[in-house]
This record gives C-alpha cells, structure tokens and sequence, in this order.
C-alpha cells in the first residue's frame, strides 16, 4: 500500500514550457486535491476532484488545468508555465465520509 | 472567508523544553480542527483533529483543545525531542451544516517551522 505518490519529484521548466504532474492513490479515496505550497503562506488550493470524471476550481486556479480519467489519477497540468508558478506541488486524497487527507510527498518545480 | 492564523516562527527550543504553536480562526458554521506536521523532505502528515467545540486531540505527545469562545487550537507538548524538528500547519475544514460535510478544503495557516537542539 503506497498511499498517495507524485511523480516527478523535481523539475526545472522555462517560462512558456508545459508540464503535468501525476498523482496516483491506491485507497480508493473518492476526493482528491492539488495544493501549492510557497513560503509563508501556507498551503493552497489549486483544483480538486470529487470523484471518477469529475474537477473543480480551488482557491488559486489560473494558469491550471486538471483533469481525472481514472479514480485513482489526478493529474495537474502547466500549459504555459510562469515563474509565479515555481512553488511545491502537494496533492492529497480522503475518503468520502472522513475529513482526514492524505498528502503525497510533494514535488519541487521552478520555472526559469 | 475562512482563515487560520498561527503565531510566527521559527521557533527554537531546547530538548525537553514545553512547546505552545498558537493557532487562531476565523470562521463560519461548525468547522473541523486539524494539526498536521511536514517533516523534512516529506509531504504532510495528520497530527490530530478535533470536530467540535471542548474537544481535544491528542498524539505523540502533542495536544491541542478546540475552544470555540476564543476561536482557537493551541498546539502543545510538555517535554520537546529532536525528532519533533518539523513544520507545524494549523488547519480547518467546513461542514455544510452541523453533523454534515462540505467537499472538504482545507484552510491552512502559513506554519510555524520548530527546530529542537539537544
């Protein structure tokens, strides 16, 4: 049982270049959530996923997209990336009925 | 809107030392309380919870006591150890209503970075 893994760990991008992030749960969670995480502020939130084929905006969701084919994925896309938007990817997942979310380890971006 | 507000860091203690991470919120209804704990290198962790008013959560140590008539979770630890090192967040959730849930965003404050020497 893995919980919740994010690939990649690290990335570099320049300004204007796309990327997307994975997040992949094996607990069966019906909610998923794409956080960013910058200094002093706390955590926010991007996008979130209420279940299979489902997506919503959160607090900070300009310049994202997401998209959820598969309960178990939640992906998080830069189409063109900003240096606004070097900051740390945190995804996480609960069950339906609990509060209680499981995060993913995180991914470092920076963008040039 | 909702917001959580925690004391500014870092804080530095000494091993053995009584920690209190102040944590105060602003919010509508009947929120859920949550401390969670990023240890270095690693994504966030829960810590404990409390879902209603005079609750306590409690784990490792550390406790903390949901008091709505001053709209605060304290977080606090009698004797520090090293391995406590780690970022701290403060964090509420929203019911829809009492006994209900909402899609279940977290509201977060910005961390209290803890570093504990020997």
């Amino acid at each position: 049982n893995a919980g919740v893994t994010q690939t990649p760990k690290f990335r570099v991008l320049k300004t204007g270049q796309s990327m997307t992030l994975l997040c992949a749960q094996d607990m069966n969670h019906e909610y998923m959530y794409w956080y960013r995480q910058d200094p002093g502020m706390g955590l926010r939130l991007i996008h979130y996923s209420v279940g299979e084929g489902t997506t919503a905006k959160g607090e900070v969701p300009d310049g994202y997209n997401v998209s959820r084919l598969k309960k178990q994925n939640f992906l998080l896309g830069l189409e063109s990336a900003a240096p606004s938007q070097t900051s740390v990817y945190f995804c996480a997942s609960r069950p339906s009925g609990r509060e209680t979310q499981y995060f993913g380890p995180g991914t470092r971006l920076l963008v040039l | 809107g909702d917001s959580v507000t925690q004391m500014e860091g870092p804080v530095t203690l000494s091993e053995e030392a009584f920690l209190t991470i102040n944590c105060t919120y602003t919010a509508t209804g009947y929120p859920s309380l949550f401390w969670y704990v990023q240890y270095p290198g690693e994504g966030l962790q829960l810590l404990l919870k409390a879902t209603k008013a005079d609750d306590k959560g409690s784990n490792k140590g550390f406790e903390a006591t949901y008091r709505k008539e001053t709209t605060s979770f304290h977080l606090e630890k009698g004797s520090v150890q090293v391995s406590d090192s780690a970022v701290y967040f403060c964090a509420l959730s929203q019911k829809a209503n009492a006994g209900g849930t909402s899609y279940g965003k977290l509201t977060f404050g910005q961390g209290t970075i803890l570093t504990v020497h020997p």
